[in-house]
């Protein structure tokens, strides 16, 4: 079974911050490493997939990169608003299994 | 386009009584996952399914059964309902291998007294 960190667990910000949060998971038989947004009341959503050392994904404010020699993956909100207050989780999954292990996300309060 | 629906959206149960927590998607997806979310615990694996008649053990299995006769429907069993089965479960289905990303039902909060 995969150990999946996320830190920090919660973080506060004004309006208009950048910040950026951190997704650790052990890198051997990596295969992919999904972040998703999780809105109070609703279900998890995914963000983005990656698998490549070195990726970068972004959808509009939000980017990630990913580092599958050392195992982390860092989240990035660039100019955080009131709206992007959820919590961020990560998973990874391994080769040769179909198991998506979950870290214990990051609640991001943002505050206007 | 309902994607993964979960029933019920709610249920209190006495310790010891039994339910099943009822997933279907209507995606064709072969992979199926059940996950339960306890407060700073994050999302734990209990069950998953990556076709019909196939099912493996998760992180926390116990207290749990589960079956796949069809490739829309993954129930999840309660047979001996404990407190410490108070939780939020949350059903999912991915298209594919750990490259697809997981679509998520909107839970079912279950509350053992």
């Amino acid at each position: 079974i995969l150990n999946v960190e996320q830190s920090p667990q919660s973080l506060h910000v004004q309006e208009g911050d950048s910040t950026n949060f951190t997704c650790s998971f052990p890198s051997s038989n990596f295969y992919a490493l999904h972040w998703y947004r999780w809105e109070t009341a609703k279900s998890p959503e995914a963000l983005f997939v990656m698998t490549l050392n070195g990726d970068e994904k972004k959808k509009g404010r939000i980017s990630a990169t990913l580092n599958t020699k050392e195992g982390y993956s860092y989240l990035y909100i660039k100019g955080s608003q009131p709206e992007d207050s959820a919590t961020y989780l990560c998973a990874s999954t391994t080769s040769g299994t179909y198991k998506y292990i979950f870290g214990t996300g990051t609640r991001l309060k943002v505050l206007a | 386009n309902a994607g993964v629906t979960q029933t019920p959206k709610f249920r209190i149960l006495k310790i010891g009584q039994s339910m099943t927590l009822q997933c279907t998607q209507d995606m064709n997806h072969n992979y199926m996952y059940w996950y339960r979310q306890d407060p700073g615990m994050g999302l734990k694996l209990i069950y998953y399914s990556v076709g019909a008649g196939i099912t493996d053990k998760g992180e926390v299995p116990n207290g749990y059964n589960v079956s796949r006769s069809t490739t829309e429907d993954f129930p999840l069993r309660l047979e001996l309902a404990a407190p410490s089965q108070t939780s939020v479960y949350f059903c999912a289905s991915s298209s594919g291998t750990g490259h697809s990303p997981l679509h998520f039902g909107n839970g079912t909060r279950l509350t053992v007294t």
